[in-house]
């Protein structure tokens, strides 16, 4: 049984479209993440909510739109898609924030 | 400013060695440490942590060593295994409330049978 899961596992869309990736994990956990790992392999940290509210809002653009409609989903809604937005984004979990996080299998996002 | 760095992109050992993954971190406030594992197409996978009043926390085969005077820790894998060959990402919190985990670029390991 999964713990996170995000879906589609891949996506390949053309430039601006817009597209979403849905997560949920059935570990009970408060908070839960977003992360990019672009082509050199960096993991940043997009956003992060607990309980449903946000907490964390890195530098992304405002085309990134999380949504949490309750604390088990935390889905990610990107507009405009650019050619740079193509990555690996990661979901994950955890009990608080700052602790060890449970990861999804992660999203390819290939924009053409 | 990459402020966790594991500068060897890839680490090479034979099976049964000893493998020794090294991350440095600038941030004097990170006070929490995290190594996570990744195969191809999964999602990291958290593998040890240890807190700064350690400076050593022992799993199994994994032991994870602190040096805070010297911003660095280690992930030393004894013996090693073919099923380790991933990457190992270094990761780091800082103190206080809620804080966000700052991870490493990740060294690629491979364990040679």
């Amino acid at each position: 049984d999964t713990a996170v899961s995000q879906t589609p596992k891949y996506l390949v869309t053309q430039m601006g479209n817009d597209k979403s990736i849905k997560c949920e994990q059935n570990l009970g956990h408060d908070t839960m993440y977003w992360y990019k790992q672009d082509s050199k392999k960096f993991l940043k940290i997009m956003f992060s909510y607990n309980n449903k509210e946000l907490i964390i809002n890195e530098t992304v653009p405002n085309r990134f739109s999380p949504k949490s409609p309750d604390k088990a989903h935390l889905n990610l809604h990107i507009n405009s898609l650019e050619l740079g937005d193509s990555a690996v984004y990661f979901c994950a979990s955890s009990r608080w924030g700052g602790s060890e996080a449970f990861f999804g299998q992660g999203t390819r996002l290939t924009v053409v | 400013d990459q402020q966790v760095k594991q500068n060897s992109p890839s680490l090479s050992v034979q099976e049964g060695r000893i493998s020794i993954l090294n991350c440095d971190y600038t941030n004097s406030m990170f006070d929490y440490f995290l190594w996570y594992k990744k195969y191809p197409a999964e999602g990291p996978t958290f593998l040890i942590s240890i807190s700064s009043i350690k400076d050593k926390n022992e799993d199994g085969r994994f032991t994870v060593f602190l040096n805070k005077s010297a911003k660095h820790l280690s992930l030393h894998i004894v013996p090693s295994q073919p099923g380790d060959s991933a990457v190992y990402f270094c990761a780091a919190r800082g103190s206080g409330g809620y804080q966000k985990v700052t991870f490493g670029t990740g060294t690629k390991l491979q364990v040679i049978p």
